[in-house]
């Protein structure tokens, strides 16, 4: 039972547009979620994160968007750079959970030049 | 600050061999993470050790195991090891154990069962 779901395991888009990734959870008792980008041959890199008791956290051209009524979370990357091009990975976790992280499954960005 | 380093990066094992992979966190880090990751899976979670007591494990068999020191350097061990077993393994640092703490990956050690 995959809770945590990316569903499109790649996406394109042109530099200097949006680029919008996508995570969906079914788990309630997450609280805590987290990006991490991945190139590679390296290990994951944490970009963002967001408590459950926020909507929206920015770090520069990133942006964690949360809907937890729909067990929604998203990350906006304005303006994407080819540099962004990476395989993004969502995580979450409950505070009073017995286990660390559940990753979603990636989704694979191209950022075309 | 050195980052998590893991050693080796790369592996060829045969089938029924056992392998041990080695994870040194960021220098202060106590809980050392371990994960699997396969094309199609995702991240997936192994276990979790922190002050050398395992704290959280995932849905693994045995043959998986691990370890850590008292410098908190931690060990992986797969015993009988299998053609699925192929895969990226993760080791990921924090400071402290706690839901909210962020981790911090290696680069991983990427092992190829034949």
């Amino acid at each position: 039972d995959q809770q945590v779901k990316q569903n499109s395991p790649s996406l394109s888009v042109q530099e200097g547009r949006i680029s919008i990734l996508n995570c969906d959870y079914t788990n309630s008792m997450f609280d805590y979620f987290l990006w991490y980008k991945k190139y590679p041959a390296e290990g994951p890199t944490f970009l963002i994160s967001i408590s459950s008791i926020k909507d929206k956290n920015e770090d520069g051209r990133f942006t964690v968007f949360l809907n937890k009524s729909a067990k929604h979370l998203s990350l906006h990357i304005v303006p994407s750079q080819p540099g962004d091009s990476a395989v993004y990975f969502c995580a979450a976790s409950a505070t009073s959970g017995t286990y660390k992280y559940i990753f979603g499954t990636g989704t694979r960005l191209k950022v075309l030049a | 600050k050195a980052g998590v380093t893991q050693t080796p990066r790369y592996l060829i094992k045969t089938r029924g061999q056992q392998v041990t992979l080695s994870c040194s966190p960021i220098s202060g880090h106590r809980s050392v993470s371990w994960y699997q990751q396969t094309p199609g899976q995702g991240l997936q979670f192994l276990f979790e050790y922190f002050s050398e007591t395992q704290r959280n494990k995932g849905n693994f068999p045995g043959r998986f195991s691990g370890r850590q020191f008292s410098n908190s350097r931690s060990e992986m061990n797969v015993s009988t090891l299998e053609l699925g077993d192929s895969a990226l393994y993760l080791c990921a640092s924090s400071l402290v154990q706690g839901a909210q703490e962020t981790q911090y990956f290696g680069p991983g050690t990427r092992l190829l069962v034949l």
